[in-house]
């Protein structure tokens, strides 16, 4: 079945780039979601991005798709202490509408 | 634009008992997903309604059902509540096309003793 892996933690200096790695195992998905989890709250979609780009830019936050290795990735420029939280891929199941397969997530923590 | 609510935002329970979660979507979303996230599973799909119909079943005991209303407001039960069924469950909606955007809920803790 679909599987969706994350390293689990990531530690950065505030003012650094953050970099969250994501692969995934089905090919046929149309759209890859990245959302955020912040400390006893629900999931806040960050971005997502369209199977046949390969990349997608918004504000701070930049998406990097490689369909041929299936790996996903989000970079945060200008890390702040705000951004830390666990950030979870999520890939739709191929025919399973809103059906959202989630990676583990990485807690990202950001210090001073 | 009001947001995905859930009610009760906290909930315990004791081992034996049902429970029933509500979730209200976007105005105009027909579609409405459940998920329960606990630290040893992640977040995993329960079931998704389109148009008061289940659409799409994880793969869950049938203890864990659903079911959504006319307005699009859904809820689920749990019954005979187990010690695992601790979590916190999210509700997430959307306007139902394949592959769109879900938008979540705060969730509902739910603990049983």
């Amino acid at each position: 079945g679909e599987d969706v892996e994350q390293s689990l933690f990531l530690s950065v200096r505030e003012g650094d780039s953050s970099v969250i790695n994501c692969t995934y195992t089905d090919s046929s998905s149309t759209y890859l979601y990245w959302y955020k989890q912040e400390p006893g709250a629900g999931l806040q979609l960050l971005t997502y991005i369209f199977s046949n780009m390969d990349m997608k830019q918004d504000q701070r936050l930049t998406v990097l798709l490689n369909k041929k290795d299936k790996h996903l990735s989000l970079r945060i420029a200008d890390t702040q202490t705000g951004d830390s939280a666990i950030y979870y891929c999520a890939v739709p199941l191929s025919g399973g509408y809103n059906k959202l397969i989630f990676g583990a997530g990485t807690r990202l923590a950001v210090h001073p | 634009k009001a947001g995905v609510t859930q009610t009760p935002r906290y909930l315990i329970k004791t081992r034996g008992q049902q429970v029933t979660l509500s979730c209200s979507p976007i105005s105009g979303h027909r579609s409405v997903s459940w998920y329960q996230q606990t630290p040893g599973q992640g977040l995993q799909f329960l079931f998704e309604y389109f148009s008061e119909t289940q659409r799409n079943k994880g793969n869950f005991p049938g203890r864990f059902s659903g079911r959504q209303f006319s307005n699009s407001r859904s809820e689920m039960n749990v019954s005979t509540l187990e010690l695992g069924d601790s979590a916190l469950y999210l509700c997430a909606s959307s306007w139902g096309l394949e592959k769109d955007e879900q938008f979540f809920g705060p969730g509902t803790r739910l603990t049983v003793l």
